[in-house]
């Protein structure tokens, strides 16, 4: 079993849904959750991050955690072209590395 | 001010080469870490740097891998004898401080092609 497991996708959604992407985790003492976008050929972006179970909203992007069930998802409301990237869910292993998942890439068509 | 920069951005090497790949963190950011991302893959831990020492190489993959940052602020990732299967980007992050809630920011990247 992966650390940390993401859906590869492609994942098509029309421009103006939500765009609802998940990632689980195997280690249950991860702390620290984050969210990062990657555009063909260039290197993550940070988008957002969570620590603790429940919500975190910022502008068109809600971030879900749930330690029980050792999920973590991103939303993306309001889904535009410009958000068609690759999205990589990465976890805090000890106090200095992030364990990534391979990456879900998103489509949003016109 | 001004993000993670690395260089070269691009890398061609032929096999059994040695290469240098530099890292310049943030400003103020004290931990320095590097990954490297295969096609189709997430990024892969390789070493971090708080401060000037390696407190953690466990994702160095052989000793052909060598990390230095002597003044606590540019690392250079250093590759000896390099293998075809050393292709990949390399990624520098670094963050404010070391520990769990401290986010990663990374730099450009630079690709390493091994003929």
């Amino acid at each position: 079993q992966k650390e940390v497991e993401q859906n590869s996708g492609p994942l098509s959604v029309p421009e103006g849904a939500i765009a609802s992407l998940n990632c689980t985790y195997s280690d249950r003492g991860s702390q620290s959750f984050f969210w990062y976008r990657q555009y063909s050929g260039k290197s993550p972006e940070l988008i957002m991050f969570i620590y603790s179970n429940g919500d975190k909203e910022d502008g068109r992007f809600t971030a879900q955690l749930n330690k029980a069930s050792q999920y973590v998802s991103l939303l993306i409301r309001d889904s535009q072209p410009s958000d068609s990237a690759t999205y990589l869910c990465a976890v805090n292993k000890g106090a200095q590395k992030l364990v990534f998942g391979q990456g879900t890439r998103l489509t949003i068509n016109p | 001010g001004a993000g993670v920069s690395q260089t070269p951005s691009n890398k061609v090497t032929e096999k059994g080469k040695y290469v240098e790949l530099r890292c310049d963190p943030i400003s103020g950011h004290t931990a320095l870490y590097w990954y490297r991302q295969s096609l189709g893959q997430g990024p892969e831990f390789l070493i971090y740097f708080q401060g000037t020492g390696a407190a953690d190489d466990s994702g160095l993959p052989n000793d052909r891998f060598f990390a230095v940052r002597p003044e606590g602020s540019v690392s250079t990732l250093k590759i000896q004898r390099t293998e075809r299967g050393d292709s990949a980007v390399y990624l520098c992050a670094s963050s404010l401080k070391a520990g769990p809630y401290n986010e990663q920011f990374f730099g450009p990247g630079t690709r390493l092609t091994v003929l």
